[in-house]
């Protein structure tokens, strides 16, 4: 596609529930980001997958947060029994490693 | 570790006036520092970047400046108009390429 590409734009859970939030990056671009933004607030790291090696899972909140990207293209980030305060803007980028990054429009999460 | 300080948090300039926003890195090793701007409710987008070969970067009202010696660069706004209030990150590139970003500056330009 021509863009970085997230599903859903907006997802609003139950407190508890599990989600799973989508990333189909720029096509051939080897790097994939994934990070998390409170209103008002700044880009919080969470994930990042550079090609094969393992991934940096070093912004993970919790052990309720994971995420996996399959055949080195899409990613998915799953956050189980889902909590008030992951109410945030979920945001993915990509590059083609070492160059610009370009982000997605976002999953908006509200959980209630 | 992995760091990169940005300041100020919040900067208020009068339309016309030009605003500077500076950040420092950690790692010497680093050599690819992008800005990006984010407006309400959008996405991070691109404005300018430089890499750790070239000392400044213009691009009509927009520059940036590196000193790798003291791990610090810049961002300078030049003839701030009311459409340039937003936020803004800087980044800097880490091992295996990854971006640490700054906490970010609220820049309002006051018309």
């Amino acid at each position: 596609g021509a863009g970085v590409s997230q599903s859903p734009s907006n997802k609003v859970t139950e407190k508890g529930k599990d989600v799973e939030l989508r990333c189909d990056p720029i096509s051939g671009h080897t790097a994939l980001y994934w990070y998390r933004q409170s209103l008002g607030q700044g880009l919080e790291f969470l994930i990042y997958f550079q090609g094969n090696s393992a991934p940096d899972k070093s912004g993970l909140p919790s052990d309720r947060f994971s995420a996996e990207r399959t055949g080195g293209s899409v990613s998915t980030l799953t956050i189980q029994r889902t909590q008030q305060e992951d109410s945030a803007v979920y945001l993915c980028a990509s590059s083609s490693g070492g160059g610009t990054i370009y982000f997605g429009e976002g999953s908006w999460l509200t959980v209630v | 570790g992995e760091n990169v300080e940005q300041h100020p948090s919040t900067l208020s300039v009068q339309e016309g006036d030009s605003a500077v926003i500076k950040c420092t890195y950690s790692d010497s090793a680093s050599n690819y520092f992008p800005w990006y701007k984010q407006e309400l409710g959008k996405r991070p987008q691109l404005i300018i970047d430089i890499r750790s070969n070239v000392g400044e970067k213009k691009d009509q009202r927009i520059a940036v400046t590196l000193n790798k010696t003291a791990k610090h660069f810049s961002l300078h706004i030049t003839e701030t108009q009311p459409e340039d209030s937003a936020v803004y990150f800087c980044a800097a590139s880490l091992r295996e390429n990854k971006l640490v970003f700054g906490a970010g500056t609220i820049l309002r330009v006051k018309s």
